[in-house]
Order: structure tokens, then sequence, then C-alpha cells
């Protein structure tokens, strides 16, 4: 079946640690989303990606960095700067067309050790 | 500039009563509109869309939703609520043409008794 994963379920970080968040993708989508959900705040988006080897930075950048190398993979890394990573963190893709709405992962829940 | 604001951010219903969760907008451009389910600790799934065709939209699991430009809404409704409705709803918009960049509302909690 097709679909997104995101890997692992839940992952917690030490002080000054950065960790990679895993998201892969076998719907053929160009366009690949990171973003965060907190509690009563719905989701708000840290970075996108239309196309390989090129991404944009969303609401909310700060502290995080991704790549993407190959059109399935768009990973998410949160530096230590990122001061309060505690979050529901969601991968998402879509067709790069107008009017096209997006596929979400499972999620993956990062704490703070 | 664009925003959603859903109105209730609990509702509270029996099993085989109606839904109703209530979603305004706002959008300088003409607008695409979306309801996503999220049930715990799950990614978002796509209940219904609506891009600028028929008004009253149908989707999944008996879910509809009816687009009023006047009143600016997207209320989304169910004739009679299940206990497996129970989650959180998410009333989105975009610009109709363009990069998707997708506008959330804070989302609204179903809770469906027996």
């Amino acid at each position: 079946d097709g679909g997104i994963t995101q890997s692992p379920k839940y992952l917690f970080r030490k002080e000054g640690q950065n960790v990679t968040l895993s998201c892969e993708q076998n719907l053929n989508h160009d366009a690949m989303y990171w973003y965060r959900q907190d509690p009563g705040q719905g989701l708000r988006l840290i970075y996108y990606s239309q196309i390989v080897n090129d991404f944009q930075k969303g609401d909310i950048a700060e502290g995080y960095s991704v790549s993407r190398e190959k059109k399935e993979s768009f990973p998410l890394t949160v530096t230590s700067a990122q001061k309060n990573p505690t979050a529901f963190y969601l991968c998402a893709s879509s067709m790069a067309a107008p009017n096209q709405p997006q596929h979400f992962g499972d999620g993956t829940r990062l704490s703070i050790l | 500039a664009q925003s959603v604001t859903q109105l209730d951010s609990h509702v509270s219903v029996s099993e085989g009563t109606p839904v109703l969760l209530r979603c305004n907008y706002s959008s300088s451009y003409s607008p695409s509109l979306f309801w996503y389910v999220q049930h715990p600790n799950k990614g978002l799934q796509l209940l219904l869309k609506y891009t600028s065709a028929a008004t009253l939209v149908k989707g999944i699991n008996g879910f509809e939703a009816e687009f009023k430009k006047s009143e600016t809404s997207f209320h989304l409704t169910k004739p009679s609520a299940h206990m497996s409705d129970a989650a959180e709803y998410f009333c989105v918009v975009t610009p109709n043409t363009g990069f998707q960049k997708l506008v959330f509302g804070t989302g609204t909690r179903l809770l469906v008794s027996p």
C-alpha cells in the first residue's frame, strides 16, 4: 500500500543533542512537509520541499534543519538550538499542483530526557 | 492572508444524534477548504475537500460540508454520530492556486457518548 512512514514513533532527546526524524513516502509525490503539533495550537509548518535538492523555511524553522536528497525521503533534524522540542511531529506529502490535499504519516512524538 | 476559526474547541454528542462542527475562514483569494480527522497519536486523514466546484461536498464515513461564501463558513455535519467518530477535527484553508501552504484551525475535539 502507498503511504508515508515516519520513524521512530517515540524519540527522546538529551540536552545538547541533535536528533533526526525519518520520513519516507512511496506515493511518488514531489512535495513534502514537516509540521509541529502542540496541544491547542493546531499544526505549524516547519519546512517544506517542492522538489528534490530544494527546500524552504516554514513559519517556525528556527532550531530545525532538513535535507531532500531523494524524492522519497525528507528527514528532519531537531538541533540543540531548539529549546522547546517536546511536541508531536508530522510529515506530509502531496502532488505539487493546486488543490491537492496533503497525506500525513502517523507522527513521531519527541520528548526531553 | 488567510485564517481559519473553529468556533468550538469541544463538542459533545450522543451516539445516533447529529454532529455539527463549525468553521469560519478568511481568505484574500478564492480558497480551497479541507476537513481532516485525527485519532489519538495518529496522523491526519482527509475527510473531504472543497475546490470551487459543488458547494455541498460529501466525504468519507458519512460526513459532508457546505461551502457558504456569503457567510465565509464551511461547517462539517453528519446525520448520526458513531462512537468511532470520537476524534479531533481540523478545518484547513489554502489558496486555490499556487503552492499549497495549508493554514490549520486549532481543532475541535468531538466526544461521543453511548
